[in-house]
């Protein structure tokens, strides 16, 4: 069983510029969840996404979107890129829209 | 404020002792949750508590809760080495099912 992978590991963006991070979920799981983690702090949702339909949103602007596709895999799209965005991103799945989470080992974006 | 704070405190103890920490939320829970995460690397789920649980085991950990005071508490006993890591609460309270939110978490050394 392939646990959630995420890709790529190491990012560096500057300034008003895109950032496309993707996700594949673990097997069997149709869920998956994204969150940001500051330097010394706790992870903040950013979205979900249940059977490829967004399903539920944290405080994030609009910037912030995302996609998840027929497999279940997802993408976390950010643009225009400003400094306080520079992060790890976590992907999450679960095997529905209850219980624990499983993590990937993130990715981590600087930007510049 | 967010729901799920652990205090925010870092915590430095001898391999074999025990280690404690809690988490305090705000509003009414169906579940929390407790991870650790290894030096910026992704989370791994420890033990999910239902609301209507008042104590759980996993191992070496001991999870309780108090919904009257709207606490939980995590305790390792006999911890080791491996047991490093940042730990932290997390609760459905705020956006729902699992769509989590996280405490600051709490950074524990276990020194061999």
């Amino acid at each position: 069983e392939t646990g959630v992978t995420q890709s790529p590991t190491h990012l560096i963006k500057t300034r008003g510029q895109q950032v496309t991070l993707r996700c594949s979920s673990q097997s069997g799981h149709n869920t998956v969840s994204w969150y940001q983690q500051a330097l010394g702090q706790g992870p903040q949702f950013i979205f979900q996404y249940y059977r490829e339909e967004e399903n539920g949103r944290g405080n994030f602007p609009p910037r912030f979107s995302g996609l998840q596709f027929p497999n279940y895999s997802s993408e976390l799209n950010v643009n225009a890129l400003e400094l306080d965005d520079s992060a790890l991103y976590l992907c999450a799945s679960s095997p529905g829209n209850t219980g624990e989470l499983f993590f990937g080992e993130g990715s981590r974006l600087t930007v510049l | 404020s967010q729901q799920g704070e652990e205090d925010p405190q870092a915590l430095s103890i001898q391999e074999g002792e025990n280690a404690t920490m809690n988490c305090s939320y705000k509003t009414s829970i169906n579940n929390l949750q407790w991870y650790r995460q290894n030096s910026g690397r992704g989370l791994v789920h420890l033990i999910l508590i239902r609301s209507n649980e008042r104590e759980k085991h996993s191992g070496r950990l001991r999870v309780t809760l108090d919904t009257s005071k709207k606490s939980s508490s995590l305790l390792i006993t006999a911890s080791r080495a491996a047991d490093t890591a940042s730990y932290f609460c997390a609760t459905d309270a705020h956006y729902g099912n699992n769509r989590l939110a996280f405490g600051k978490g709490n950074q524990v050394v276990v020194i061999p």
